[in-house]
């Protein structure tokens, strides 16, 4: 099985609220990931966890937060947003490298900000 | 500067119209490279992965290929849900551990 499952499907938010994004994989992989991705573009990494550590930040603004409560489990905080930060968010799972290794994505969320 | 290079941008072709994408790529050192099919709204899904030069992989209509430059995606005989994005990532020995470089994708259209 090479599923990893997003919550929810679709988000619409005021520039002012909070809400989480949930991510999971019982794939055993040990690496997980949260990508943005706007539209007829490619995915733009946005962090990585290793072992449960953040291993890489791309240089993302604080009103995203993520948290790695487990092996299993990835949430993406958001506070405060802007409009600009609309677009379909991605997870993904793999095992840590190296070598490389494939990344399997969940089906996204599709984040609104009004 | 490590970079990937999808052509062409967009594709369209008739059903049972076999052709080739390409991903060209500079980095300083190959891990891994990845092809992906993504359909709108949805995730990206695993197609193969390609470790050295000479290494192909196939999957029912889709062949990989890789040399120490590019890598192809060959379709053969494509049938209309084939019609997709296709990405492809790759994985430097420069970079940071797990991170993809991705190409901006080929937009497919197979037409019945």
């Amino acid at each position: 099985d090479t599923e990893v499952t997003q919550t929810p499907k679709h988000l619409v938010m005021g520039m002012t609220n909070k809400k989480s994004l949930k991510c999971e994989q019982h794939m055993g992989h040990r690496a997980m990931y949260w990508y943005k991705q706007k539209a007829k573009k490619p995915p733009e990494l946005m962090f990585v966890y290793s072992y449960e550590k953040l291993s890489i930040n791309e240089s993302v603004p604080s009103r995203f937060s993520p948290e790695c409560p487990n092996s299993s489990l990835l949430n993406l905080h958001l506070h405060a947003l802007q409009p600009e930060d609309s677009a379909l968010y991605l997870c993904a799972s793999s095992r840590p490298g190296p070598p490389a290794y494939e990344q399997y994505f969940g089906p996204g969320t599709r984040l609104t900000v009004t | 500067e490590d970079q990937v290079t999808q052509s062409p941008e967009a594709l369209r072709l008739q059903e049972g119209e076999s052709s080739s994408l390409n991903c060209s790529y500079t980095v300083s050192g190959l891990r891994g490279l990845f092809w992906y099919r993504q359909d709108p709204g949805k995730g990206p899904e695993f197609l193969f992965t390609l470790y050295s030069a000479g290494e192909e992989k196939e999957k029912e209509r889709l062949k990989a290929t890789l040399t120490k430059k590019e890598s192809f995606l060959h379709i053969t005989a494509p049938k209309p849900e084939d019609s997709a994005t296709y990405l492809c990532a790759v994985q430097a020995t420069g970079g940071a551990t797990n991170k993809l470089i991705f190409g901006t994708g080929t937009l497919l259209a197979v037409q019945p």
